[in-house]
C-alpha cells in the first residue's frame, strides 16, 4: 500500500462545482504539503501545513482552501472549480526531525474542470 | 528571481548508452539540491541529491554534478534502462528553508 494516498485519483467536473482532493498518509510525518503541475512547468506549492494547527499558503493559493483534519489527513478544496485548475495535483509529506525535508509523493490526482 | 531550469525538454538516448540531464539553477544562495524522477502516473520519486560543500555524488547507475560557477547542476544515469524512461526534476533549496523549487522537468526516452 501507498505510503502517501491520494483521492480520487481522476475527476472531472464542471465550471463552478465544489472540489475536494483528499490525502492520508501512514508515515507520520507532521509535514504536509499540495503541489500542482502544469504541463511544461514545474511543480508549485499551493498550501503547506507543519502540524495540524498550522496552514499557510503557498506560492500559488488564490482559489484554493485546504483543511489538515488529522496529523494524517490533509485535503484541497477548490470551492468554485475553473478550467484553468485543470492540472495534476501531488500531496507530499516530510519528516520534521529531516532537515533536509525530503518530499515523499502521492500518485496525484488528475483534475479537468470543463 | 529565483529560478530553476533545464536546458533541453526531452532526451533520447539508446539502451545502454550513459544519459545526462542538464539543469541551471539561478539562485547563488541555494545550498542543497535534488533530483526527482517521475515515472507515468505516479508522484516524483526522490534519486539522489547534493549539498552545495560537493562538486559531485555518487549512487547506484546515477551521479551529479554540481558547477557552482555556473550554477549548473547534471544527472548522470549509467547504462541507460527501459526503466530509466520518465521525467526528471532537479530542485533546489535554500538552508532550512522549507520550500523547494523545482525545474519545469526533462523527459528522458531510452530507445530498445
Amino acid at each position: 500500500d501507498a505510503d502517501v494516498t491520494q483521492t480520487p485519483r481522476n475527476r472531472i467536473t464542471k465550471t463552478g462545482k465544489r472540489i475536494m482532493l483528499e490525502c492520508s498518509q501512514t508515515k507520520g510525518h507532521d509535514r504536509m504539503y499540495w503541489y500542482r503541475q502544469d504541463p511544461g512547468l514545474g511543480l508549485r506549492l499551493i498550501y503547506y501545513s507543519f502540524d495540524v494547527k498550522d496552514i499557510n499558503k503557498g506560492e500559488i493559493s488564490d482559489g484554493y482552501s485546504v483543511s489538515r483534519q488529522a496529523q494524517a489527513k490533509f485535503s484541497l478544496s477548490l470551492e468554485s472549480a475553473i478550467p484553468n485548475q485543470t492540472a495534476l495535483y501531488f500531496c507530499a509529506t516530510s519528516d520534521l526531525r529531516d532537515p533536509d525535508g525530503e518530499l515523499f509523493f502521492g500518485e496525484g490526482s488528475r483534475l479537468t474542470v470543463l | 528571481g529565483e529560478s530553476v531550469g533545464l536546458h533541453l525538454p526531452t532526451l533520447s538516448v539508446q539502451e545502454g548508452d550513459n544519459s545526462i540531464i542538464n539543469c541551471a539553477y539561478s539562485n547563488s544562495a541555494s545550498d542543497y539540491f535534488i533530483w526527482y524522477k517521475q515515472e507515468s502516473g505516479k508522484g516524483p520519486q526522490f534519486i539522489i541529491d547534493i549539498r552545495s560543500n560537493m562538486d559531485k555524488r555518487q549512487g547506484q547507475r546515477v551521479t551529479v554534478l554540481l558547477n557552482k560557477t555556473v550554477k549548473h547542476l547534471s544527472l548522470q544515469i549509467a547504462a541507460t534502462q527501459p526503466g530509466d524512461s520518465a521525467v526528471y526534476f532537479c530542485a533546489e533549496k535554500v538552508g532550512s528553508s522549507y520550500k523547494l523549487i523545482f525545474g519545469s522537468g526533462t523527459r528522458l526516452l531510452v530507445r530498445p
